[in-house]
């Protein structure tokens, strides 16, 4: 596809469960970034990818969090034990080398009931 | 470590301009990003300014001082789809991006 995908869309879950959240950015892009977005509030950073590598693991909120990014292009954000505060939405971005414009996904928007 | 500093919202009327401003903080930097993002949309790319100065797309123009630590986003004939949040976001190398909370634009009739 031509744009940064993400899924599923929406994701209600309850309290205790773990989510995978899925991110395919523009083929060919070498970053990759997740951000939360709770509602009305701006975007946290949570991690970034350089290729397969998370250079920076600095804003993921605890150790229930995590990510991976395999081949260099899919990547997979997956909250363990999930709690009411995790819900928000979970946007994915990526850039390409040659310049540091970050093309967003449509968002993954996770309830935790 | 980076820190943007940009109001958290503005009203405008249709048709006016609105200069919305934002100030950084950066242990390093290549240069200062605008993003909108409408209600329950994802952020889009509207400029990006490596160098001092004023760039103009259309309505939309970007301003960047870079000893200032200093940037604004200037609208133009604002209308209503104008609404929206607009962010800064700063470029501290090796693409790690930071973006401040968004400033919340609200265009009246």
């Amino acid at each position: 596809g031509a744009g940064v995908s993400q899924s599923p869309s929406n994701k209600v879950t309850e309290k205790g469960k773990d989510v995978e959240l899925r991110c395919d950015p523009i083929s060919g892009h070498t970053a990759l970034y997740w951000y939360r977005q709770s509602l009305g509030q701006g975007l946290e950073f949570l991690i970034y990818f350089q290729g397969n590598s998370a250079p920076d693991k600095s804003g993921l909120p605890s150790d229930r969090f995590s990510a991976e990014r395999t081949g260099g292009s899919v990547s997979t954000l997956t909250i363990q034990r999930t709690q009411q505060e995790d819900s928000a939405v979970y946007l994915c971005a990526s850039s390409s080398q040659r310049t540091d414009t970050q093309y967003f996904g449509p968002g993954t928007r996770l309830t935790v009931l | 470590g980076q820190n943007i500093d940009q109001p958290t919202e503005m009203t405008a009327t249709e048709g006016a301009i609105v200069q919305i401003n934002c100030t950084y903080q950066t242990s390093g930097f290549n240069g200062l990003f605008w993003y909108q993002q409408h209600a329950g949309e994802a952020p889009t790319f509207l400029s990006y300014n490596v160098l001092d100065g004023l760039e103009e797309k259309g309505r939309f123009s970007s301003f960047l001082s870079r000893s200032k630590g200093y940037s604004y986003l200037l609208l133009k004939e604002l209308q209503m789809k104008d609404s929206a949040s607009y962010l800064c976001a700063a470029s501290g190398g090796y693409q790690k991006v930071t973006f401040g909370i968004g400033t919340k634009l609200q265009v009246i009739p």
